[in-house]
């Protein structure tokens, strides 16, 4: 049983910004929302995470909603290299349990010329 | 820093045969994770270490995976004997204990064929 959905493929121009949903009606009040994607051949790499404010790092932006029941994670300027399966997942932060991640089927950001 | 390393990157063997993955975390972090992932279940977690000491092996599917951590600095994840269905590329991760960026870090996994 997911506890996230995604759209299965996304298309995005370079250079503009990609807005990636994500569903996870059942999140718990203790967890947090999670993105990594991963790019063929490779390991998931980490994006950025949230509990319930919006985030900023470097590579990306997490809004929530304030229900907390659906994110959009936000590449502001996608490249070539952005191309990748995005995965929203939802998990405890920190102490021992984190780290049991579980990653459904993603999607699929295509970033065309 | 090298980050997570693993090995073989590719490993094809016979239904049968033992395989042995091997797995060296960044230095200084805690906790360490094997993950396997197939197209049909998507990534699943095996099982993860605090401090070299297995803490959840609830997704260990069966008798025939077992999984080592003798020191800090190295782990392995065994099938014996090997089936088809072990397939999947399975990957090592790990992160720090004292401090919490929400990041694991992933190595580049290890692809298994059995034939």
């Amino acid at each position: 049983d997911a506890k996230t959905t995604q759209p299965p493929s996304m298309d995005c121009a370079e250079g503009r910004a990609a807005n990636l949903p994500c569903n996870h009606s059942t999140i718990s009040g203790n967890e947090y929302v999670y993105w990594y994607r991963q790019i063929h051949s490779q390991g998931p790499q980490y994006i950025i995470h949230g509990l319930k404010n919006n985030e900023t790092n470097e590579m990306a932006s997490l809004i929530i909603t304030e229900d907390r029941k659906s994110s959009t994670m936000i590449l502001p300027h996608a490249t070539l290299r952005d191309t990748a399966v995005y995965y929203c997942t939802v998990a405890n932060a920190g102490g021992t349990s984190y780290g049991k991640l579980t990653f459904g089927q993603g999607t699929i950001l295509t970033v065309h010329p | 820093d090298a980050g997570v390393i693993q090995s073989p990157r590719h490993e094809v063997t016979e239904m049968g045969q033992e395989v042995t993955l091997r797995c060296k975390p960044i230095s200084g972090h805690d906790y360490l994770f094997w993950y396997r992932q197939t197209m049909m279940r998507g990534l699943e977690l095996l099982i993860y270490f605090n401090n070299n000491v297995p803490i959840d092996d609830s997704g260990m599917p069966e008798d025939r995976f077992s999984a080592k951590m003798p020191n800090a600095s190295f782990s392995t994840l065994k099938i014996q004997p090997s089936e088809p269905r072990d397939s999947a590329v399975y990957f090592c991760a790990s992160r720090p204990g004292t401090e919490n960026t929400g990041e694991l870090f992933f190595g580049e996994g290890s692809r298994l064929t059995v034939l």
